[in-house]
């Protein structure tokens, strides 16, 4: 199914801190999982994404693991910005060919300076 | 290489009339996807087409809502006799290839007065 929610949970962080952002999907046979960025008024942006024969990948200052026995997805950054303070959504590969994208309900991430 | 391209970015439609979504994927790219988001929730899908195809309309509510992608010229999501619940934001992807990463245009933000 999908996540709908009417509140978004929010992860506050002090500048320079390590920042870990989670996610649960709901399709096991899922096998291409991304994590998007979202700012206020914009459309999604990418991030990092992951296939499911790996269990970790890595990029600029984020990672992502994806742990397939529990369905669960980790964004962790490293050093958090100020300009990382946005909407995170992972999304999980559906339909018959993987052509759509299923969303997360989005966590808040607040970076204080 | 020009992004994603949506337009309007705003449009401001009475109940009752038609609102028309225009949507022109990245260069190279001919496979678009169309997404709704309501506030603090995740996108959603809606529909996926090739060039003069519709491959996968799923998401899409059976009346009123209707999308295409001719062969020359944008996407376009139509919406027809708009009600105040369709009031969103409605966000187009393109990906190179089935499967593949999509990228989001900035969105277009309809409001049903």
């Amino acid at each position: 199914g999908e996540s709908v929610g009417l509140h978004l949970p929010t992860l506050s962080v002090q500048e320079g801190d390590n920042s870990i952002i989670n996610c649960a999907y709901s399709n096991s046979a899922s096998d291409y999982f991304i994590w998007y960025k979202q700012e206020s008024g914009k459309g999604p942006q990418f991030i990092i994404d992951i296939r499911s024969n790996m269990d970790k990948r890595q990029g600029q200052r984020v990672t992502v693991l994806l742990n397939k026995t529990v369905k669960h997805l980790s964004l962790q950054i490293a050093a958090t910005q100020p300009g990382d303070s946005a909407v995170y959504f992972c999304a999980e590969t559906g339909g018959e060919y993987g052509n759509k994208l299923v969303f997360g309900a989005g966590t808040i991430l607040r970076v204080k300076s | 290489n020009a992004g994603v391209m949506q337009n309007p970015r705003h449009l401001v439609r009475r109940r009752g009339q038609e609102a028309r979504l225009r949507c022109s994927p990245m260069k190279g790219h001919s496979h678009v996807y169309w997404y709704r988001q309501l506030p603090e929730e995740g996108l959603k899908f809606m529909v996926y087409l090739q060039k003069e195809n519709i491959i996968d309309e799923s998401g899409m509510p059976k009346e009123r809502f209707s999308a295409e992608f001719p062969k020359e010229g944008p996407s376009i999501l139509r919406i027809q006799q708009v009600v105040r619940g369709d009031s969103a934001a409605y966000f187009c992807a393109s990906s190179q290839l089935r499967g593949n990463e999509q990228f989001f245009g900035p969105g277009t933000r309809l409001t049903v007065l």
